[in-house]
């Protein structure tokens, strides 16, 4: 997998936006970056995916920057159900590496 | 769908028993995998399998067995539990059907604890 890295921890405020950034820099030219999320005590679940262009889906919008060496996971209006572990990754096959994550703490 | 599901969801080993954990999905997929989670940590492959017969190792295989003889379950085996093995264990399965594409689905965890 290409090596990620991401922020120990950040809050965040109910109703706002989040952006949560993740670093890839040695991601190579077909590897996927994908978020997953994990909220106390369940089991991951899978939020978004891209390659190369920006994408959202009914839960996030993840955006990839031209030279794809980073990516930010936008929360558009966060909730206290947000509260989460969200793990950026980059597999270069079909088997996942979950690191440590962010620790997002959606405040009222 | 009732999608990913395992059992037991807690477990109590002592040192040197054995077990099975199962895990089922119901959504034809054909990829499964175990994953285990230490506190805080994050999750580390156990095992994972392509298909039906088909099975391999993570990077945290020792300790472990599985077996795939069907495309809907993937247990796991603990065949001498030690302390080291206190985890949280989650399976998943994906249906890579396109290049690329990997959502894998996670069931609730079985949360075992060996004295």
């Amino acid at each position: 997998d290409a090596k990620t890295t991401q922020p120990t921890s950040m809050d965040c405020a109910e109703g706002r936006a989040a952006n949560l950034p993740c670093n890839h820099s040695t991601i190579s030219g077909n590897e996927y970056v994908y978020w997953y999320r994990q909220i106390h005590s369940q089991g991951p679940q899978y939020i978004i995916h891209g390659l190369k262009n920006n994408e959202t889906n009914e839960m996030a919008s993840l955006i990839i920057t031209e030279d794809r060496k980073s990516s930010t996971l936008i929360l558009p209006h966060a909730t206290l159900r947000d509260t989460a572990v969200y793990y950026c990754i980059a597999p270069r096959d079909y088997k996942l590496s979950f690191g440590a994550g962010t620790t997002v703490t959606v405040r009222a | 769908n009732a999608g990913v599901t395992q059992t037991p969801k807690f477990r109590i080993l002592k040192i040197g028993q054995s077990m099975t954990l199962q895990c089922a999905q119901d959504m034809n997929h054909n990829y499964m995998y175990w994953y285990r989670q230490d506190p805080g940590m994050g999750l580390k492959l156990i095992y994972y399998s392509v298909g039906a017969g088909i099975t391999d190792k993570g990077e945290v295989p020792n300790g472990y067995n599985v077996s795939r003889s069907t495309t809907e379950d993937f247990p796991l085996r603990l065949e001498l539990a030690a302390p080291s093995q206190t985890s949280v264990y989650f399976c998943a399965s994906s249906n890579i059907a396109r290049l690329g594409v990997n959502e894998q689905f996670f069931g609730p965890g079985t949360r075992l604890t060996v004295l």
